[in-house]
C-alpha cells in the first residue's frame, strides 16, 4: 500500500532562517505532488505541484520555492523565512490519472518566530 | 477560476442524528470532479466521499452520502446517525485537470463540524 511521509513534524524557525521541508511517498511510482500550506483556522492554499521529476508548477507567487530531485520525493524550501509563512503545510500525492483522488500526509506545523 | 464556497462557518449536531453541510462552486467546465474531506484535531486529512460530475447518481460511502446538483452547482454531505469521531473540520473541494497530468484542486474554506454527547 502507499504511505505518504513528511519530515519534520513540528518546526519553530527564526525569521530570515531558511527552511526545508521533505515529503516522501512509498508504494508508488511516478505519482503527482503537492504542496499546500493552510493557515489557522482556514483552507488549502496550493502553492506548488508537480507531475515529474524536475517540474514544478507555482501556484502562488512568494517566498517558498519547491523542487522534486526523485520521483517521489518532494522538498519545499525557503531562503529567508518571513512570519507571513508561519502555517501547517501538507504534501499530497495522486496517481495523476483523470479523477484521481489527493491523498494527503500528516503535516508540518511551523513556527516563524 | 473555480471557486468552492462553505456558507456554513461551524455547525453542531446531537449524537445519532442527522447533519447535512452544504457546499457550492463556481466553474465553466462539464467534466469535474468533486470530495469532501475531514480534517480531525489531529490535522491529518482523510477523505471522506468523491462524486465524478457526469455521473447522476449521487455518492455513498457507509453514513455519507452527497446531495449533487450539477445545475445549481451544489454538492451537500450528509452524515446519518452522526458519531462523536465525525468532529472535524470538512472541506469541499473541487477537482478538474491541467494539462492532461496535473490535477487543479480547489478547496472550500471548511465548516467545523461539532458531534455533541
Amino acid at each position: 500500500s502507499q504511505t505518504i511521509h513528511q519530515w519534520p513534524a513540528t518546526l519553530v524557525q527564526p525569521v530570515g532562517s531558511p527552511l526545508s521541508l521533505e515529503c516522501t511517498v512509498e508504494g508508488t511510482s511516478n505519482p503527482n505532488l503537492y504542496w499546500y500550506r493552510q493557515a489557522a483556522g482556514r483552507g488549502l492554499q496550493l502553492l506548488f505541484y508537480s507531475v515529474g521529476i524536475g517540474q514544478i508548477s507555482s501556484e502562488v507567487p512568494q517566498n517558498l520555492s519547491a523542487s522534486r530531485p526523485q520521483d517521489r520525493q518532494f522538498i519545499l524550501s525557503s531562503k529567508k523565512l518571513l512570519l507571513s509563512d508561519s502555517g501547517f503545510y501538507l504534501c499530497a500525492w495522486s496517481p495523476g490519472a483523470r479523477g484521481d483522488t489527493q491523498y494527503f500526509g500528516p503535516g508540518t506545523r511551523l513556527t516563524v518566530l | 477560476a473555480q471557486t468552492v464556497t462553505q456558507s456554513q462557518p461551524e455547525m453542531s449536531v446531537q449524537e445519532a442524528e442527522t447533519v447535512t453541510l452544504s457546499c457550492t462552486y463556481d466553474t465553466s467546465e462539464n467534466n469535474y470532479y468533486l470530495f469532501w474531506y475531514k480534517q480531525p484535531p489531529s490535522r491529518q486529512m482523510i477523505l471522506v466521499i468523491r462524486q465524478e460530475a457526469y455521473k447522476q447518481q449521487n455518492a455513498t460511502e457507509n453514513r455519507f452520502s452527497v446531495n449533487f446538483q450539477k445545475a445549481a452547482k451544489s454538492f451537500s454531505l450528509k452524515i446519518s446517525d452522526s458519531q462523536l469521531g465525525d468532529t472535524a473540520m470538512y472541506f469541499c473541494a473541487f477537482m478538474k485537470m491541467v494539462d492532461n497530468y496535473g490535477q487543479n484542486f480547489v478547496f472550500g474554506p471548511g465548516t467545523r463540524l461539532s458531534v455533541l454527547p
